[in-house]
């Protein structure tokens, strides 16, 4: 069976403090590792999509990395409305997708 | 995810009742998905559906839930006899054709609360 964890849970970061967000997952056949963000009360936003190990994505100040067994959500300097949170999601054959339950970031002003 | 639209962002219910729930997806894509999200866990597959056919229906639940995307209209998901587990966000999700393995864009939800 597919499982995705995130960790931590929940982090706080100050503006500027640079951080990053774990994502690690066992899968059969992995078709592609997603990233999104979730806002209070809103639906996922798509941010990333990494297909093979080595793979790297930049968004402004969000990049993400994949490995063979992990993705990491590096955030650069962030700004109090990165404040969100951040869910990872693997997608198998069958197109479905796995999330993961999600690392809730707040940054402090 | 503007493009998905899903309604009603709020749905009522009391025990018993029957919920319908819709969902357009983004012009084009012939692709959807049903997600439910309960308070305080993740995202989980429901249920995967293409125009007239269920391709993935093993996140359902075997009883009470059911789903369609007709040839014309929105996509259903319909909940018959609602218990209070029920009670959770229910999200779609939609790909465009020979892209299921890129992104795939969500509505914002309908909230279902059975009391």
């Amino acid at each position: 069976e597919d499982q995705v964890t995130q960790s931590p849970e929940a982090l706080r970061l100050q503006e500027g403090e640079s951080s990053s967000l774990n994502c690690s997952y066992t899968v059969s056949g992995l078709r592609g590792l997603f990233w999104y963000r979730q806002d209070p009360g809103k639906g996922p936003e798509f941010l990333f999509t990494l297909y093979s190990a080595g793979e790297e994505k930049e968004k402004e100040r969000l990049k993400a990395t994949l490995t063979k067994k992990e993705s990491f959500l590096h955030i650069t300097a962030p700004k109090p409305e990165d404040s969100a949170t951040y869910l990872c999601a693997v997608g198998t054959s069958g197109s479905r997708l796995t999330f993961g339950e999600g690392t809730q970031l707040t940054v402090n002003p | 995810n503007a493009g998905v639209m899903q309604n009603p962002r709020h749905l009522v219910r009391r025990r018993g009742q029957e919920a319908r729930l819709r969902c357009s997806p983004v012009k084009g894509h012939s692709h959807v998905y049903w997600y439910r999200q309960l308070p305080e866990e993740g995202l989980k597959f429901m249920v995967y559906l293409q125009k007239e056919n269920i391709i993935d229906e093993s996140g359902m639940p075997k009883e009470r839930f059911s789903a369609e995307f007709p040839k014309e209209g929105p996509s259903i998901l319909r909940i018959q006899q609602v218990v209070r587990g029920d009670s959770a966000a229910y999200f779609c999700a939609s790909s465009p054709p020979g892209r299921v393995d890129t992104e795939a864009f969500f509505g914002q939800g309908t909230r279902l609360t059975v009391v």
